[in-house]
């Protein structure tokens, strides 16, 4: 019930394309679903949240879209670039702490 | 603003051995947590303080046990540390609240069990 699916489990894509991640949850209650970008070394950092209120949100090249009779959700890369190589999480939560998906290792190549 | 720091960054422990990781956040958030990372198994909780005084079992407890000492720090403990306990371990706070979910992480410690 708490788990999050997300594929695939790595992504290799040229540079100029457009990287898509996908995510599905079980738990209806859910009402926050963020992506967390990590780069090698480092913690994760939030990149763009969605609330089940809306169907989508952008944020410079990154888009989230929101399917919720589905119960998943996306990110969107447009023109993805080299420095966006890095390790993508989505996750849910409704005040609880967030349940992460296993990740996307993103690799952008020129 | 440091935001979240952890101490140490590496750490090599032989089996048997006990250490404490530390997290302190200065960001007045009230809920703290420690996730592990392993490869290909994504983040998972191990434990979490939703306010201070408070601790509460996560997905992964078995082997560690926490400390919340204050408002800002939150610390895990491996008393008796095992090959199995290898992995890169985050600690994260947020604000609490309804619909408050942003969570800030540091910058990880990354533990060796020979």
């Amino acid at each position: 019930q708490q788990q999050v699916k997300q594929s695939p489990q790595s992504l290799i894509v040229q540079k100029g394309g457009i990287s898509i991640i996908n995510c599905a949850y079980e738990n209806t209650a859910f009402d926050y679903f963020p992506w967390y970008q990590q780069f090698p070394g480092k913690g994760p950092a939030l990149l763009i949240a969605i609330r089940p209120d809306v169907s989508e949100k952008k944020e410079g090249r990154f888009t989230i879209s929101f399917n919720k009779s589905a119960k998943q959700f996306s990110l969107h890369i447009m023109d993805s670039q080299p420095g966006d190589s890095a390790t993508y999480f989505c996750a849910a939560a409704w005040a609880t702490p967030l349940v992460f998906g296993k990740g996307t290792r993103l690799s952008v190549i020129a | 603003n440091a935001g979240v720091t952890q101490t140490p960054k590496f750490q090599v422990l032989k089996t048997g051995q006990s250490m404490t990781l530390q997290c302190a956040q200065d960001m007045n958030h009230n809920s703290m947590y420690w996730y592990r990372q392993d490869p290909g198994m994504g983040l998972r909780l191990i434990y979490y303080s939703a306010s201070e005084g408070t601790t509460d079992k996560g997905e992964v407890p078995n082997g560690y046990n926490v400390s919340r000492l204050n408002k800002r720090e939150f610390s895990l403990r491996l008393e008796s540390a095992a090959p199995s306990q290898t992995s890169v371990y985050f600690c994260a706070s947020r604000i609490s609240g309804q619909g408050a979910y942003e969570q800030y992480f540091g910058p990880g410690t990354r533990l060796t069990v020979t």
